[in-house]
């Protein structure tokens, strides 16, 4: 049972448009997001997290939403960068006291953006 | 250099050989991964070690058989491995074990042949 979603295997955007990756749960003992990035041949590396307490932290360009009521969450990208072409995972993570502590991946969504 | 160094970066192994894959973290970090990544699938948890202890075994095969010398150190023996393990494994570390980011490795990408 997959318990974070990432229902879109692919995106493709045009440069200087806004991406949006989208995420969904099923566990409501998951309180801290993640999302990860990977290009090929290299390890994910970490890009931006986000609280239960919060909806919505920005860093930059990025932006994560997080709907708790809805367990989705969304990491957008404004604008979009060629460079940001890559494999973007979302993750999630319980209390550090529970079962769910560890970190739970999706399956990834592959992030084209066009010149 | 990187925080968490794999090697090798490459490792093509036919099914009766023995091989190990080696990770390394200068981090101070206390916890150390073992991930699975297969085509189409999620990262898949295999092994957790904390403060040098095996703390989860997310039933892997037998054939697979991790070692954690140090906190530094983490190792995954393999041997007769099927052709359906083919993957890259990626190795990752954390303050401790459910507490701080993961910091990942390159990854090693095995064939099984």
């Amino acid at each position: 049972d997959q318990q974070v979603k990432q229902n879109s295997p692919s995106l493709s955007v045009q440069e200087g448009r806004i991406s949006i990756l989208n995420c969904d749960y099923t566990n409501s003992m998951f309180d801290y997001f993640l999302w990860y990035k990977k290009y090929p041949a290299e390890g994910p590396t970490f890009l931006i997290s986000i609280s239960s307490i919060k909806d919505k932290n920005e860093d930059g360009r990025f932006t994560v939403f997080l709907n708790k009521s809805a367990k989705h969450l969304s990491l957008h990208i404004v604008p979009s960068q060629p460079g940001d072409s890559a494999v973007y995972f979302c993750a999630a993570r319980g209390n550090s006291g529970g079962s769910n502590y560890k970190l739970t991946f999706g399956k990834g969504t592959l992030l084209t953006v066009n010149p | 250099e990187t925080g968490v160094t794999q090697t090798p970066r490459h490792l093509v192994m036919g099914m009766t050989n023995k091989k190990s894959l080696k990770c390394e973290q200068h981090l101070g970090h206390n916890a150390m991964y073992w991930y699975k990544q297969s085509a189409k699938k999620p990262l898949e948890l295999m092994f957790v070690y904390n403060f040098k202890e095996q703390t989860e075994n997310n039933s892997v095969p037998s054939r697979f058989s991790p070692e954690c010398p140090n906190s530094s150190h983490l190792f995954l023996h393999l041997h007769t491995l099927q052709p359906e393990d083919s993957a890259l494994y990626l190795c990752a570390s954390s303050q401790r074990q459910g507490y701080g980011g993961y910091t990942f490795g390159s990854g090693t990408r095995l064939t099984v042949v």
